[in-house]
């Protein structure tokens, strides 16, 4: 069974742009999270999607959005980038709603000039 | 601020020799603790969980021990082995607030 996969995996960005990350979670899973890691802060939980729907969200500005596909793919957006959106951005997908064996991808490095 | 913290940032470990690697959380209402390896250039790895309900839980080579009276979580990796280096983070989770929240982390060296 394949893996969690995340495109792209490096991203450069200039200040002011947005961005757009997308997750493919593991067959069969339909809870998807996202988070953001840095060195500072560590692993941060940005939101949770099940079934379309946001279940839960962090303390993250609301420059950070997501959604979530019928086929439990999602995808996470950042309009107008700061230079500390500079992260590792993880998706971690689980079977379902509640169950907390969270399966990570690989991330994708934003990285914001 | 996070309520999960690690009381050491950095653990060299012989080759062959235990590791103990330690956490604390301060969420009295947190019911639910997880561990993850992660190795770089990767996303983090599930390693094992255990639920308030237990003080002990053991897996592959891995042992997790809580102790709620003093809110402390320990992951014990027996005969580190060299595939063991990275870094582990503790993980806890209050089912009324239904949020993961990641400690720092711990790196683990392993010498030769």
């Amino acid at each position: 069974k394949a893996g969690v996969t995340q495109t792209p995996r490096y991203l450069i960005k200039t200040r002011g742009q947005q961005v757009t990350l997308s997750c493919s979670p593991i067959s069969g899973h339909r809870s998807v999270s996202w988070y953001q890691q840095t060195p500072g802060q560590g692993l941060q939980f940005l939101f949770e999607y099940f079934s379309e729907t946001q279940r839960n969200k962090g303390n993250f500005p609301g420059r950070f959005s997501g959604r979530q596909f019928s086929n439990s793919r999602s995808e996470m957006n950042v309009s107008t980038l700061e230079l500390g959106d500079s992260a590792l951005y993880l998706c971690a997908s689980s079977v379902g709603q509640g169950s907390y064996e969270q399966y990570f991808g690989p991330g994708t490095r934003l990285t914001v000039t | 601020g996070e309520s999960v913290g690690l009381h050491l940032p950095t653990l060299s470990v012989q080759e062959g020799d235990n590791s103990i690697i330690n956490c604390a959380y301060s969420n009295s209402a947190s019911d639910y603790f997880i561990w993850y390896k992660q190795e770089s250039g990767k996303g983090p790895q599930f390693i094992i969980d255990i639920r308030s309900n237990m003080d002990k839980r053991q897996g592959q080579r891995v042992t997790v021990l809580l102790n709620k009276t003093v809110k402390h979580l320990s992951l014990q990796i027996a005969a580190t082995q060299p595939g063991d280096s990275a870094v582990y983070f503790c993980a806890e989770n209050a089912w009324r607030d239904d949020k993961i929240i990641f400690g720092k982390g711990t790196r683990l060296h392993i010498l030769p």
